[in-house]
């Protein structure tokens, strides 16, 4: 079943900070995160196992709470190259790839 | 750099014609998929494949099929494609084995348009 993510879609200002959302119905063993720019192939972000851990690298960031089955990414100081949709991918509690599946994505607009 | 390369950009077909989309992987990645792009609806999962000659359905295989003759080579076949097959198709490799942080290399897609 397909993650709900929160906003659907986001306008910033350079500098301001953003948080989406990505909620499963399911149990969860990780939660992925891809950013797509607009005209170019979805790259990869970060990946997120069960345990409760948060990730992050230079101003982003994200955090994975298995017992909420939800996971949220969190942009800080919005560049303009931050722009793009957001899409988070959850895999099932068995792992191994079980029933991997995309969410609908998140449009985010960074305005300088 | 990882490349995956999809053959075609931008496709225009017909209704009933069979159409064929070509991904290859110069990674030597074990796993190939192919995803479908709509707006609103974000990536579903057509079919996937962790080995040669090897497929397996996704999500959404209804109208599709594939082939898997090369390690490197995946291709996505409509065999009468049909207007509501009109899509972005995105082609993804990964390294091997249903490992669980295996991340996703993504080609460029390919805007197919069926009229």
């Amino acid at each position: 079943q397909q993650p709900v993510q929160s906003p659907q879609a986001v306008i910033l200002r350079e500098g301001e900070d953003a948080v989406i959302n990505c909620s499963s119905s399911k149990a969860l063993y990780s939660v992925h995160w891809y950013r797509q720019k607009h005209g170019e192939a979805p790259v990869f972000l970060m990946i997120l196992l069960k345990g409760g851990e948060q990730k992050g690298h230079d101003k982003i960031s994200a955090s994975f709470n298995e017992k909420k089955q939800q996971s949220s990414l969190y942009l800080t100081a919005s560049q303009l190259s931050y722009s793009g949709t957001y899409f988070c991918g959850t895999e099932g509690e068995e792992g191994y790839g079980q029933n991997f599946v995309f969410g609908p994505g998140t449009r985010l607009s960074v305005l300088p | 750099d990882v490349k995956v390369t999809q053959s075609s950009r931008y496709l225009v077909k017909r209704t009933g014609e069979k159409v064929f989309l070509e991904c290859v992987q110069d990674m030597d990645h074990e796993n190939m998929f192919w995803y479908r792009q709509d707006p609103g609806l974000g990536l579903r999962l057509i079919y996937f494949s962790y080995d040669v000659k090897m497929k397996e359905k996704g999500d959404i295989p209804e109208g599709y099929s594939v082939s898997r003759e090369k390690k490197e080579r995946f291709s996505l076949i409509l065999e009468s494609a049909s207007t509501n097959q009109t899509s972005m198709y995105l082609c993804a490799s990964s390294f091997q084995g249903r490992a669980t942080n295996e991340k996703l290399f993504f080609g460029s897609g390919t805007q197919l348009s069926v009229l």
